[in-house]
């Protein structure tokens, strides 16, 4: 088992509609995750950061965390085409190790 | 703006030359990472550093060194070049404490190995 799980997609949304990304983690002990956004060809830029069970809010974005079902989730609302690029979800592990997911390719469709 | 530097940015190179990516960060953090991205794959993670003299492998297997004798500084070595080294290589950094583990990645080296 992949210690951080994301289906690759590719996922196509409706511009204006919510996107929803989801992403599992097999290490029970972790505490901090993240989701990263990746434009082709670019390095990784941090969305959200979510330590504690719960919604986190920040903008479009929400990030949602279940540790009890080793979960987590980002909510893009009133998606844009801008939004269109491959959604890294990544957590620290026991070894304080942050591991990347393969990432969501997002397509806002116009 | 991030303040994570990495060169070369692009590099072609022959097997069996020796050769060496630079990373600098000007942000004072303490904690330094070294990721290889094939063409729209995952991230997988070569080496780590909590701080000076402090060197760790990854999940994935390298055949790539790195040290770290100042804090702004995170250099990775291949002795002998192959082929199969043509990747995508990122740098990132992390602070500690507030807003601790959150990485800043570097523009990436892209390295190709003829």
């Amino acid at each position: 088992q992949k210690e951080v799980e994301q289906n690759s997609g590719p996922l196509s949304v409706p511009e204006g509609a919510i996107a929803s990304l989801n992403c599992t983690y097999s290490d029970r002990v972790s505490q901090s995750f993240f989701w990263y956004r990746q434009y082709s060809g670019k390095s990784p830029e941090l969305i959200m950061s979510i330590y504690s069970n719960g919604d986190k809010e920040d903008g479009r974005f929400t990030a949602q965390l279940n540790k009890a079902s080793q979960y987590v989730s980002l909510l893009i609302r009133d998606s844009q085409p801008s939004d269109s690029a491959t959604y890294l979800c990544a957590v620290m592990n026991r070894d304080d190790k942050i591991i990347f997911g393969k990432g969501t390719r997002l397509h806002i469709l116009p | 703006e991030a303040d994570i530097y990495q060169t070369p940015r692009y590099l072609v190179i022959g097997t069996g030359k020796k050769i060496t990516l630079e990373c600098s960060q000007t942000m004072g953090h303490d904690k330094m990472y070294w990721y290889q991205q094939d063409p729209g794959m995952e991230l997988h993670l070569i080496h780590y550093s909590y701080g000076v003299n402090s060197t760790e492998k990854g999940d994935l297997s390298s055949e790539s060194t790195v040290s770290r004798i100042r804090t702004e500084h995170f250099p990775l070595t291949l002795e002998s070049a192959r082929p199969s080294h043509t990747s995508q290589y990122l740098c990132a950094s992390s602070e500690v404490g507030t807003g601790a583990n959150v990485l800043t990645f570097g523009a990436g080296s892209r390295l190709t190995v003829l």
